[in-house]
């Protein structure tokens, strides 16, 4: 099993719905998590960052931590063509490393 | 001004050959890592170096050798170049030792 699971997608969503993405993690030691986003040709850039269970929002953007069941999920609402991109979970596990998912690609359609 | 810059951005070379990739960052982070990204787009740790001491050593071979002379720089020299080294290798930096990680724009190497 690897040690993060991310479906390799494509998600495809419309314009100005709601895009759903998920990432469920093995290690239970893993205490920061981050999501990256990925656009094609591109080198990864931070989203967001959350660290304690439940939600952080920021603009359209909303992280979900949940420890217990291990998953984090990122919502973004009203999704637009511009955040047509993969999407990279990581974390950090019992040895300190940051490890990423395989990442989701989003595709959101005009 | 770019935060984290490599060069080369594209690399072309035939197999058993040797190269460099250079990485500076002017973010004034303490760590700075190599990561190597597959053509099935997985982001894995080669190295990384905490002001230029090396803290962690992924099983990569030792044909790949990190060099940091210091802290704003680390350079990533590959010998012996095998067709399985064709990836991207990312370059990126960081405040704490992996936290929130600041990448270059990547490195594509092709070995033919």
């Amino acid at each position: 099993q690897k040690e993060v699971e991310q479906n390799s997608g494509p998600l495809s969503v419309p314009e100005g719905a709601i895009a759903s993405l998920n990432c469920t993690y093995s290690d239970r030691v893993s205490q920061s998590f981050f999501w990256y986003r990925q656009y094609s040709g591109k080198s990864p850039e931070l989203i967001m960052s959350i660290y304690s269970n439940g939600d952080k929002e920021d603009g359209r953007f909303t992280a979900q931590l949940n420890k217990a069941s291990q998953y984090v999920s990122l919502l973004i609402r009203d999704s637009q063509p511009s955040d047509s991109a993969t999407y990279l979970c990581a974390m950090n596990n019992a040895g300190n490393m940051l490890t990423f998912g395989g990442g989701t690609r989003l595709m959101v359609k005009p | 001004d770019t935060a984290v810059s490599q060069t080369p951005k594209y690399l072309v070379t035939q197999m058993g050959n040797d190269k460099s990739i250079k990485c500076e960052q002017n973010l004034g982070h303490d760590t700075m890592y190599w990561y190597k990204q597959d053509s099935k787009k997985f982001l894995k740790i080669m190295f990384s170096y905490n002001n230029k001491e090396l803290i962690i050593n992924e099983t990569v071979p030792n044909r790949f050798s990190p060099k940091s002379p210091d802290k704003a720089h680390l350079n990533l020299h590959i010998n012996s170049l095998e067709l399985g080294d064709s990836a991207v290798y990312f370059c990126a930096s960081s405040q704490v030792a992996f936290g929130e990680l600041f990448f270059g724009e990547g490195s594509r190497l092709t070995v033919l």
